[in-house]
């Protein structure tokens, strides 16, 4: 079993949609979870980090964590073209190595 | 400024062949780290470096070495590519939780 798992999608939505992404992990120690865009041929860009359980906002993006289910998401609302990217999760238990999901290719068509 | 910098970008190798990736970053993180991205498989470490004049290895060092050679470089050296080491090879500097950069990636293809 992988330590993190991602649906890869692909996933089409119409502008304006409200897109949700979602991981779940098995290891119970990771406590830092993070979310990264990552457009094509490029490398990943941290959208946002979040600690522990909770929600955290930044503008359209808000980063979900549910430990008890292991389970972390990230909704974007109002989605645009420009949000045309592949989502990749991440988290980290000690002090350095990601674990990263495989990645969600999002499709945001005008 | 630049962030992270990869050299080369694309790179085509035959079986057997060595090469170096160099990473540089001008942000003075301490912290900097290898990783190989492929299909279904996601972004593996396969060597970090918590601070110059340390290396350590990641999830998938077998092939590889590095070399920290001073706080901005850090470089990954395939000795004798091998067809599974076809990959994404991205160089990250990161300080923290919320200061993390990735470079652009150097696309390698072994025949």
């Amino acid at each position: 079993q992988k330590e993190v798992e991602q649906d890869p999608g692909p996933l089409s939505v119409p502008e304006g949609a409200i897109v949700s992404l979602n991981c779940t992990y098995s290891n119970s120690a990771f406590q830092y979870f993070m979310w990264y865009r990552q457009y094509s041929r490029k490398g990943p860009e941290l959208l946002m980090y979040t600690y522990s359980s909770g929600n955290k906002e930044d503008g359209r993006f808000t980063a979900q964590v549910d430990k008890s289910s292991k389970y972390i998401s990230l909704f974007i609302r109002d989605s645009q073209p420009s949000d045309s990217a592949t989502y990749l999760c991440a988290m980290i238990a000690g002090a350095n190595n990601l674990f990263f999901g495989t990645g969600t290719r999002l499709t945001v068509i005008p | 400024n630049a962030g992270v910098t990869q050299t080369p970008k694309f790179q085509v190798l035959k079986t057997g062949q060595s090469m170096t990736l160099q990473c540089a970053q001008d942000m003075n993180h301490n912290s900097m780290y290898w990783y190989r991205q492929d299909p279904g498989m996601g972004l593996r470490l396969i060597y970090y470096s918590a601070s110059e004049g340390t290396t350590d290895k990641g999830e998938v060092p077998n092939g590889y070495n590095v070399s920290r050679l001073n706080k901005r470089e850090f470089s990954l050296r395939l000795e004798s590519a091998a067809p599974s080491q076809t990959s994404v090879y991205f160089c990250a500097s990161i300080e923290s939780y919320n200061e993390q950069f990735f470079g652009p990636g150097t696309r390698l293809t072994v025949l």
